[in-house]
Parts: structure tokens; sequence; C-alpha cells
């Protein structure tokens, strides 16, 4: 199957400060990244679709100037937490859809965001 | 809208079966399903699209009724390694696409014991 790497895999920050994560497709250009953020023993919540050079398509109820995404290339997306509080604090994870009819997900290995 | 996962959590012994189903409230193009290990990301194990149809991975399989909005995950001979949960993600029949975004059940947590 393709392969998603994300980076960094675990960040602790103090509050206040921003943390951009990495998201890249290695084997496949995905011109659609998604990004999900997922509470302990909840589901998984997507925040936003990442289209390649277009603006991001925000859930409901997700602040877009708090969590910036850019999407430059088919294989990088980024999402930039800004001015992280406590509350922040979550493990997220992204995925990249291939093109094949089906469009199947894969995710990436995720990044667990503690904000002291 | 979340689609319906049951049940909420399954214990079984190696060697048991277990069925997870999933239910919508919407129409669907497609159903994936996943398992995650604790602390890890999800990881995809098969993908049924709409016309009704059912696939195998391993001792692994899984329905989709597209007129009933379901679909059911079929773990067989359960090996320890099958320990996770287990979620559905369906995405919403738009115009014929599968470009339309998944939304995850709320997960079925599945422990296989010696």
């Amino acid at each position: 199957g393709a392969v998603v790497s994300q980076h960094p895999s675990r960040v602790i920050c103090k509050s206040g400060t921003s943390v951009k994560i990495e998201c890249r497709s290695l084997d496949f250009q995905a011109t659609t990244m998604f990004w999900y953020r997922q509470f302990p023993k909840q589901s998984l919540m997507l925040m936003a679709t990442s289209n390649e050079g277009s603006k991001a398509t925000y859930e409901q109820g997700v602040e877009k100037d708090k969590f910036l995404i850019n999407h430059a290339s088919l294989t990088l997306s980024t999402l930039t937490v800004t001015s992280a509080h406590p509350e922040d604090s979550s493990f997220y994870i992204c995925s990249a859809r291939d093109q094949s009819p089906g469009g199947e997900q894969f995710f990436g290995p995720g990044t667990r965001l503690t904000v002291l | 809208q979340q689609p319906v996962q049951s049940p909420q959590a399954v214990i079984l012994r190696e060697g048991e079966d277990a069925v997870i189903n999933c239910s919508s409230s919407k129409a669907l193009y497609s159903v994936h399903w996943y398992r995650q290990k604790h602390g890890e990301a999800p990881v995809f194990l098969m993908i049924l699209l709409k016309g009704g149809e059912q696939k195998g991975h391993e001792k692994i399989s899984a329905s989709f009724n597209e007129k009933k909005q379901q679909s059911s995950l079929y773990l067989t001979a359960s090996q320890l390694s099958y320990s996770g949960t287990y979620f559905c993600g369906t995405v919403a029949n738009a115009g014929g696409t599968s470009y339309g975004k998944l939304t995850f059940g709320q997960g079925t947590i599945l422990t296989v014991h010696p």
C-alpha cells in the first residue's frame, strides 16, 4: 500500500507557541490530503480537507486562523497549530488520497501534541 | 452525520469469530474499514464501493448493502493480532464520485484473549 509519513511523531511545547506538523505522501501524488484530530478513546474527527494549490476546506467548528494548512505540492501538506493551548493537546493524523477509483485514504503515523 | 457502529466492544478467545456492523442514515458511495492499535494511526483494511459487494482480506471480509446503507466486517478464526479498535468510514453518495470526505464511526473495541 501507499506510504504516508508525518513529522514530528511527538512534540511537547509551551502554551502560546506554534507547532508545525508535516505530512508527506512518499510514493504517490496526493492532490487531496486530510487532517484529523483524535482525543483519547474517541473517533477520528476531520478538521480540514487540503487540496494542492488551493485553500483548505475546514469543518464546522474548526478555527482556520488557529489551524493553518498549506498544501504547496502534490506530496506535502503542513498543519500549523498557532498559539497552542493545553486544550489543543491531541493526536493529529493526516491522510492522503490516491487517484484510484475507490479513493482510498492512507494514514500517516500521527503526531502526538502535548501543550504544557 | 456519523455512522453508527455496533457493538461498542467485543471480547473473544483466539479462534472465535466476530461481526462488526456499520450503519448510516445517508446514501453511501463507499465504506472503508480500518483497524487502529493503541497510540498508532489507523491501518487500512478494505474499501467497499456502492453496487453491493463483498471483499475478503485473509480471514477478514466485509459486505456492503447499499440499499440498507449498512456494512459488516467479518473476522473469522480471530488471532491475538486482531485486537484493536475497528472504525468504519463512510463516503456519502455525491454525484457518483468517491472523492467525498470520510466520516468515521465511533469505533468498536475488539479484544482477543489467548
